[in-house]
């Protein structure tokens, strides 16, 4: 089993800070590495895939970057829209994990 | 447009049983892999099974391993989930998630269907 550790777990920050969520695995995955937003009574939505290539549709603002072992989601300027709970997840191996979860909170 | 939307929840006595669907539209549905994830109230998101376009090739978390039934019916375009035994533990919202064709992150999730199980 491949263990993640996704921080913080908890994030307050005000509209416009850029922000980081750092998520780190127990073995390397290359770049096998999704990243998934979800907000309050919704589904998970898919964001970054490939632990840097953007979804269609997703903002510019957003990106992601690392390899093997550790990994990082960046909002460059946040918006309101953007203050949900962030997840990585691995897609390497059996089974699949995701991390803890990071909530983005208004400061 | 593709669409995954669960169905078969509701409250169940520990020990019982129940059986989740996922109907898919908007897209070929027997050339995608396809998952079932949980989430318990107030929790992460968790993984709890794959099976292959085919239903060949299927894979559990080790929670529900041998409590929990993963299948599909290609002709009618559903995903299933058979849950045997049920636990307090098991209360949580399932979705149905789609596996991208070429590399398996998920791309499409429905958007799920409450379990609850309580006496």
């Amino acid at each position: 089993v491949i263990w993640m550790t996704q921080s913080p777990s908890l994030l307050s920050a005000s509209t416009g800070d850029r922000v980081t969520i750092s998520c780190r695995m127990s073995q390397g995955i290359s770049s096998y590495l999704a990243w998934y937003q979800q907000k309050p009574g919704k589904a998970p939505e898919l964001l970054i895939y490939a632990a840097s290539t953007l979804q269609s549709g997703v903002p510019s603002r957003f990106s992601g970057s690392g390899s093997g072992t550790d990994f990082t989601l960046t909002i460059s300027c946040l918006q309101s829209e953007d203050f949900a709970t962030y997840y990585c997840q691995q897609y390497y191996s059996f089974p699949r994990t995701f991390g803890q979860g990071t909530k983005v909170e208004i400061k | 447009e593709v669409q995954l939307v669960e169905s078969g929840g509701g409250l169940v006595q520990p020990g019982g049983s129940l059986r989740l669907s996922c109907a898919a539209s908007g897209f070929t549905f027997s050339s995608y892999e396809m998952n079932w994830v949980r989430q318990a109230p107030g929790k992460g998101l968790e993984w709890v099974s794959y099976i292959s376009s085919s239903g060949s090739t299927i894979y559990y978390a080790d929670s529900v391993k041998g409590r929990f039934t993963i299948s599909r019916d290609n002709a009618k375009n559903s995903l299933y989930l058979q849950m045997n035994s049920l636990r307090a533990e098991d209360t949580a919202v399932y979705y149905c998630a789609r596996d991208q064709q070429l590399v398996p992150y998920f791309d499409y999730w429905g958007q799920g269907t409450l379990v609850t199980v309580s006496s």
